[in-house]
């Protein structure tokens, strides 16, 4: 079956410009998350989706940046007023419902975003 | 917050040699989870330990769960050109309740010369 997808796979954008990413999770996957990972570093929690509803959003890592999941499936961050230091790859990840121990989280390939 | 020590930052190893990293931190855990990720991919989970002490393999893949519960190992046997990628360390919160909000280390970039 389809894993993750995101879209675009590279954007560039210039400094000031609002950009939107797009996650299509995999199907019956009812969590979902967004993760940032700048150059040389690890993976960087944003916000994260239980069915339409982000319960919690602390990642986010200021008011530019918003994120919303519509039909409990696809799932867009929406960057404002873009900045160079936003400049990272975005990776999106789902996640079925939880039984026991830890969810695995099955990552998209990601969003390359650079601002000029 | 929670802070991960993944070293090295880096290997580069002959085909067939064997690989060592870690992941420390001043916490305790009661999870490490090991990914891989390769070139423009996102990470892929490769094993998941629960249990201090806990030694689980995945192939040439061997991952231990620190007795301390503040490390943890992961070790490739054999290495082949396909092993090439950044492996990560991850946990979840310590106060559990909230498991998908994984924090990762910085990763280990592994090079392998054939």
């Amino acid at each position: 079956g389809a894993g993750v997808s995101q879209s675009p796979s590279n954007k560039v954008t210039e400094k000031g410009k609002d950009v939107e990413l797009r996650c299509d999770p995999i199907s019956g996957h009812t969590a979902l998350y967004w993760y940032r990972q700048s150059l040389g570093q690890g993976l960087e929690f944003l916000i994260y989706f239980q069915g339409n509803s982000a319960p919690d959003k602390s990642g986010l890592p200021s008011d530019r940046f918003s994120a919303e999941r519509t039909g409990g499936s696809v799932s867009t961050l929406t960057i404002q007023r873009t900045q160079q230091e936003d400049s990272a790859v975005y990776l999106c990840a789902s996640s079925p419902p939880a039984i026991a121990g830890v969810n695995e989280q099955f990552f998209g390939p990601g969003t390359r975003l650079t601002v000029l | 917050g929670q802070q991960l020590n993944q070293s090295p930052q880096s290997m580069f190893i002959q085909e067939g040699e064997d690989v060592s990293m870690n992941c420390t931190s001043s916490s305790i855990f009661n999870t490490w989870l090991w990914y891989k990720q390769e070139p423009g991919e996102g990470p892929v989970l490769l094993i998941a330990l629960y249990k201090a002490g806990e030694l689980t393999s995945n192939g040439r893949l061997t991952a231990q769960f620190g007795i301390t519960r503040k490390d943890s190992f992961l070790n490739i046997s054999a290495s082949i050109p396909s092993d090439v990628g950044i492996y990560f360390c991850a946990v979840p919160p310590r106060s559990g309740g909230s498991n998908y909000k994984l924090t990762f280390g910085k990763g280990t970039l592994l090079t392998v010369n054939p």
